[in-house]
């Protein structure tokens, strides 16, 4: 299986800052990577596909990069609706997997 | 607008088996994409059960195959789950979703259900 790991796994920010997720592939899976938001109590909510498309709908705050092994979600201004929980998840190859999460809290 | 919506019972006792449905609305499960479950236990992270394209293509997380199997209605526009044996360890909340197999990424999602396995 690849496996998919998430830094950092929590972390603390203000409104309007700058923040930046990164998820590592065990092995390299090009560009087949998706990123996905989840709040207390409800579904994920899909932000990108193929490391760098936004989802139909999903604001421009939002940006992914990254190929091979290694990529980003970066979230630029924060607003106090992006405080959430993060996944990454790797299309690649079966078992699809995902990283263990990024909790965005308040600080 | 593309709908999924799962469903089943929230109670199933260890060793029995759990079984839901997932009812597509908005588009039809006929005319492409893979069909799938992601389940999440409380409080923990996400973890992929399997997907189904049509009624061809099954592919199931090595971790559960012996015991799942995911079908699809085409008539009904439903897919269902059905996962055997169950443990406590079973025990989160079940998400149906629409996924491009290798080709795409995961873009719609159901509310989820919660099934907990207890005597």
């Amino acid at each position: 299986d690849i496996q998919m790991t998430q830094s950092p796994s929590s972390l603390s920010a203000s409104v309007g800052d700058r923040i930046t997720i990164t998820c590592r592939a065990s092995q390299g899976i090009s560009n087949d990577l998706a990123w996905f938001q989840q709040k207390p109590g409800k579904a994920p909510k899909s932000l990108i596909s193929a490391a760098s498309s936004l989802q139909s709908g999903v604001p421009s705050k939002f940006s992914g990069s990254g190929s091979g092994t290694v990529f980003t979600l970066t979230i630029s201004s924060l607003q106090p609706e992006d405080f959430a929980t993060y996944y990454c998840q790797q299309y690649n190859r079966y078992p699809l997997t995902f990283g263990g999460g990024t909790k965005v809290e308040i600080k | 607008q593309v709908q999924l919506r799962e469903s089943g019972p929230g109670l199933v006792k260890p060793s029995e088996t759990l079984s839901l449905t997932c009812n597509v609305s908005g588009y039809s499960i006929n005319t492409g994409y893979y069909w799938g479950w992601i389940r999440q236990p409380p409080g923990k992270g996400l973890e992929w059960i399997g997907s189904i394209y049509h009624t061809v293509s099954a592919y199931y997380n090595p971790s559960l195959e012996s015991r799942v199997t995911i079908s699809v209605d085409r008539s009904k526009n439903q897919v269902s789950l059905k996962l055997n044996s169950v443990t406590a360890a079973d025990t989160a909340v079940y998400f149906c979703a629409r996924d491009g197999g290798l080709a795409e990424a995961v873009d719609y999602w159901g509310l989820g259900t919660l099934v907990t396995v207890s005597s």
